[in-house]
């Protein structure tokens, strides 16, 4: 079946641009989560969705930084007035539930100019 | 601060070698426990779950719990140079429901 899916895969922007990052989960998955991974780092932790709502979150750096999800399913990480230090990769994933496996989508690539 | 503690490496050895990478975290609620392998440019695939104290074997990775010494291992039997990768250990914090927390990764190269 399907896996998670990301778009887009790059994303080029000048500093103080909005961004729109989507993630589409596996079909079922009630569980979605964000992450954030810099060069040669390990995974940052963004935000938690359970269904439509978000219990946890706790790790997005900034105000800048909010998500939402809808249906149940698809999720819209949305960075504002973007800055250089937001370039990164930005992983989505999703799981059946808290704490099954989570299965990470390709990720968007983002560069802030 | 919760933590999950891995050596970055590189950690290098030969083809058919047992390839040995571990991890330690810092918080006694934590109860799962995952390896994720991570290819350069790739998103992170998951090896391993585990979840009780002792040794857990599928096919040429065997992953290992010891939550007294809050320490999880990854041992990688017959090494091939497609398990060059970086390997990723995750521990749940929080009690049973909480969110996953990841160690940096160690660099695992398999010289032929």
């Amino acid at each position: 079946g399907a896996g998670v899916s990301q778009s887009p895969s790059n994303k080029v922007t000048e500093k103080g641009k909005d961004v729109e990052l989507r993630c589409d989960p596996i079909s079922g998955h009630t569980a979605l989560y964000w992450y954030r991974q810099s060069l040669g780092q390990g995974l940052e932790f963004l935000i938690y969705f359970q269904g439509n709502s978000a219990p946890d979150k706790s790790g997005l750096p900034s105000d800048r930084f909010s998500a939402e999800r809808t249906g149940g399913s698809v999720s819209t990480l949305t960075i504002q007035r973007t800055q250089q230090e937001d370039s990164a990769v930005y992983l989505c994933a999703s799981s059946l539930g808290r704490p099954e496996t989570q299965y990470f989508g390709p990720g968007t690539r983002l560069l802030v100019l | 601060q919760k933590e999950v503690e891995q050596n970055s490496g590189p950690l290098s050895v030969p083809e058919g070698a047992i390839a040995s990478l571990n991890c330690t975290y810092s918080d006694r609620g934590s109860q799962s426990f995952f390896w994720y392998r991570q290819y350069s440019g790739k998103s992170p695939e998951l090896i391993m779950s585990i979840y009780s104290n002792g040794d857990k074997e599928d096919g040429r990775f065997t992953a290992q719990l010891n939550k007294a010494s809050q320490y999880v291992s990854l041992l990688i039997r017959d090494s091939q140079p497609s398990d060059s990768a970086t390997y990723l250990c995750a521990a749940n914090y929080g009690g049973s429901q909480g969110n996953l927390i990841f160690g940096k990764g160690t660099k695992l190269s398999v010289k032929p």
